[in-house]
């Protein structure tokens, strides 16, 4: 069953604005990635945010995680049309790198230049 | 490095037809795994590997088998297609260890439509 919920499920914006992406997940994590895909192509990975984590940057990104609410939410500023994709959260219970990463349903973000 | 290579791009198969969905990475990852995409339903495991000889079963496995005899290739069978296996199978795969410095790498994908 999935883990992670996202929402929206589909977010339009214009270019130069933010868009926020929220998820929720169930059961507790080591860590909570991020990933972007693009129309017809494999999964890409973003940003990994540790459980003992708050807060993390990486050029226009920034991920929240609160483990607390089991919700982490992924910003992007100052958007360009080439940001849209879809993104997905997926968490990951194990810290050996044996266990699969769980993943939820996505966020279609469309961006209007 | 080539990454993930997944092949065939795109499959057509007829109801109780078989076939193997290749994927191999170049990276000695010892970690593999299977997803299907389905149009809401996100990503969902169908099986995964933590090193040769070593299989294990996600949240869909039934219909799709797997095998792993070298850390390169992790093969994905389709015994009998039926019309719910059509979908997008993504191949990815990611070093042990910590897996706070080893993100999942995925292949392209190979679309598969059941008739």
């Amino acid at each position: 069953s999935q883990q992670g919920e996202e929402d929206p499920q589909a977010l339009s914006i214009q270019e130069g604005e933010n868009a926020t992406m929220n998820c929720s997940y169930k059961t507790s994590i080591n860590n909570l990635q991020w990933y972007r895909q693009n129309s017809g192509r494999g999964l890409v990975h973003l940003i990994l945010i540790r459980s003992n984590e708050r807060e993390k940057h990486s050029g226009r990104l920034r991920v929240t995680l609160d483990t607390s609410k089991k919700s982490s939410s992924l910003l992007i500023t100052a958007s360009r049309a080439a940001d849209t994709a879809s993104y997905f959260c997926a968490t990951d219970p194990g810290n050996s790198g044996n266990t699969p990463l769980v993943f939820g349903k996505g966020t279609r973000l469309s961006v209007i230049a | 490095n080539a990454g993930v290579t997944q092949t065939p791009k795109f499959q057509v198969l007829k109801t109780g037809q078989s076939m193997t969905l290749q994927c191999a990475q170049d990276m000695n990852h010892e970690y593999m795994s299977w997803y299907r995409q389905d149009p809401g339903m996100g990503l969902r495991l169908i099986h995964y590997s933590v090193g040769a000889g070593i299989t294990d079963q996600g949240e869909v496995p039934n219909g799709y088998n797997v095998s792993r005899s070298t850390t390169e290739d992790f093969p994905l069978r389709l015994l009998s297609a039926a019309p719910s296996q059509t979908s997008v199978y993504f191949c990815a795969s990611r070093n042990r260890g910590s897996s706070y410095n080893s993100p999942l790498h995925f292949g392209n994908g190979t679309r598969l439509t059941v008739t």
